[in-house]
This record gives C-alpha cells, structure tokens and sequence, in this order.
C-alpha cells in the first residue's frame, strides 16, 4: 500500500521559511515523479511543483517559482520543498502526491497533508 | 495556462439521481484529464483518469466522457458516501492546473 506522510508544516511568519517533508512508502520511490499540491483554505488544489524520478527535472508553477525549491533523497524514500519568503497567500495544506507515470502526470496518490500557516 | 473552468459550483441531487458535473478547458487537453474526489478532511482521491478510465476501486456507478476542451463526470445514482467536492485537473502541458470543483450536495 502506497503512504505518504508529510510532515513540516507549522505556523510561519511573513517573510519566513519552511522545509517541508514527504516520507514515501509501499512503491519503488526512486521510479516516480513526485509533486507537492496545495490547497488554501476553501479553495481547490493548486500544483505547484515535480520532481522526475532521478531529481534532474523539476518545474514549478510561477506563484512559487524562485521561492520554493522541490527536491528528493531517492536512498530517504523522502521528499522535500523549501519554501523560502513566505507570504499570507502560502496558507495552506500541503500535499505530496505520486504521479501516475512520466506521461501521464496526474495524481494516484496523496498523502494527508500538513498545514502552513503564514501570519504574523 | 490552461484554465479548467467547472459548472455548476453547486449540485443539489437527491440519492438515487443521476448528476451531471462539467469542466472545460480554456485549450484542448486532448484527453488527458483527470476527475478527482473529495470528502471534507480527507485529501482528494483519483477517480478517472484519461477523460474516462476509472481508476483502481473506483464504482462503475462513476463515468467520465469528453475530449479536447468539454469534458463530463456523470455519477449514474448517487449514493450516500458520493456527496463530496468533485474536481478535473488537466495534464497536457506545464502548468499542470485543476479547476474551482463542483459540490454535490443532498438535495
């Protein structure tokens, strides 16, 4: 059974900075794209960043490109997002999710999230 | 950027009927458009994927249609456990976007 487990969130203030985590389990890490997906209070989900299997490529949508940074650990089974600068509209829970495959990016699994709150 | 626009925001259905949610695209996707689920403080779950293959688990009840820029999620006869927040979230190029959701609430 695939688990993702994210852990890291935490209440931040404006200008402040982040690492999120995402312990994988139950599939063969180091062969899947992962992505951290958010989703503010309310709202729908909103993807934000990939990694590829061997860390090599990563895009990023523009709200946080430059700010976060996504990376992975393939001998961890763990994944990361730096989230640097932070601002009130970051508020949200944090989602990591597998991809399907290369080819087809969307989502078979999530993990439970975890929220950031960035106030002062 | 590809903005996945859903209607309605709201569904009232009664349990047993049939619903009807839509999403279009603001370019074609082709059909590469996912359907996902999602019940209050839970994360959303894969439904359909591919605008119409049901993903593992997921009851035949659920069925995809569409291709290109309109797209359909039709839940035959709604049961209990299917009033949740429904969204579709492309994969045709970068960025990856979803659309706003559709509510399906009890009428």
């Amino acid at each position: 059974e695939v688990q993702l487990l994210e852990s890291g969130g935490a209440l931040v203030q404006p200008g402040g900075s982040l690492r999120l985590s995402c312990a994988a389990s139950g599939f063969t890490f180091s062969n899947y794209g992962m992505s951290w997906v958010r989703q503010a209070p309310g709202g729908g989900p909103e993807w934000l960043s990939i990694i590829g299997d061997t860390g090599r490529v990563i895009f990023y949508a523009d709200s946080v490109k430059g700010r976060f940074t996504i990376s992975r650990d393939n001998s961890k089974n763990t994944l990361y997002l730096q989230m640097n600068s932070l601002r009130a509209e970051d508020t949200a829970i944090y989602y990591c999710v597998k991809e399907y495959n290369w080819g087809d990016i969307f989502f078979d699994s999530w993990g439970q999230g975890t929220l950031v709150t960035v106030s002062s | 950027e590809i903005v996945m626009t859903q209607t309605p925001a709201t569904l009232s259905v009664s349990p047993g009927e049939r619903a009807t949610l839509s999403c279009r695209a603001s370019q074609s996707v082709s059909r590469k458009l996912a359907w996902y689920q999602q019940k209050p403080g839970q994360a959303p779950r894969l439904l359909i994927y591919g605008a119409s293959t049901r993903a593992t688990g997921v009851p035949a009840r659920f069925s995809g249609s569409g291709s290109g820029t309109e797209f359909t999620l039709t839940i035959s006869s709604l049961q209990s456990e299917d009033f949740a927040v429904y969204y579709c979230q492309h994969y045709s190029n970068w960025p990856l976007t979803f659309g706003g959701g559709t509510k399906v609430e009890i009428k």
